[in-house]
């Protein structure tokens, strides 16, 4: 079956300083979203990317979807401490199945 | 803050106990979900609504029993779970058919379940 996994699993980093998370799937993709867990939390909708090589921003966060639809990157630029929690991508098969979850990367920021 | 709300946020029950989670949104989402999800692990898909119908069962163990009275409501039955159910329960809910490509997946806040 299909399977997503990110690396790293755990990322801790100074305030002020980038972070990246990357998400690799088995099969290719039909679409990739990102969602965002705050400890506690639920996951919460970041965005979707459809296109081979589509890149996406949010202020500072800066999505991409890779040109062959099987990889995805969330890219931070000068994270704040209001960043920590857990990226997960979730990946839909070509197919137009069930969304799979990657692996999720842990991100904690030291003030 | 999520438009998808479900209740308890807590729980505790015994072994032998029968309860209910429940799920609401009013989004007019016709696709609804149930997963699962441990401490940190991603969330694991476990039932799929789509227009009130049961549309996909991940090999879920009978002891968890989904049902979709309208299109706005999700309960999850459960009965004689073992403590390691013990987990975080999310609903979720999307527009339109549930496997459509375009669909985004709305999570609620969770119901937090102990399984003593």
């Amino acid at each position: 079956g299909q399977q997503v996994m990110q690396i790293p699993q755990y990322q801790h980093v100074q305030e002020g300083e980038d972070f990246t998370t990357y998400c690799n799937s088995s099969t290719t993709l039909s679409n990739i979203q990102w969602y965002k867990q705050r400890p506690g939390g639920h996951p919460v909708f970041l965005i979707q990317l459809v296109k081979s090589g589509e890149v996406k921003k949010q202020k500072r966060l800066t999505f991409q979807f890779g040109e062959a639809k099987k990889n995805s990157s969330l890219h931070i630029t000068a994270t704040q401490t209001t960043d920590v929690g857990t990226y997960f991508c979730a990946g839909r098969g070509s197919s137009g199945d069930k969304l799979t979850f990657g692996t999720g990367t842990r991100l904690a920021v030291r003030p | 803050d999520t438009e998808v709300t479900q209740t308890p946020k807590h729980l505790v029950m015994g072994m032998t106990n029968k309860k209910s989670l429940k799920c609401e949104q009013h989004m007019g989402h016709r696709a609804m979900y149930w997963y699962k999800q441990k401490a940190k692990k991603p969330p694991e898909l476990m039932f799929v609504y789509s227009y009130e119908k049961l549309s996909i069962n991940e090999s879920v163990p009978s002891r968890f029993s989904p049902e979709c009275p309208n299109s706005s409501l999700l309960n999850l039955h459960l009965h004689a779970l073992q403590p390691e159910d013990s987990a975080l329960y999310l609903c979720a809910s999307s527009q339109g058919q549930a496997l459509g490509r375009g669909n985004t997946i709305y999570f609620g806040e969770g119901s937090w379940l102990t399984v003593v």
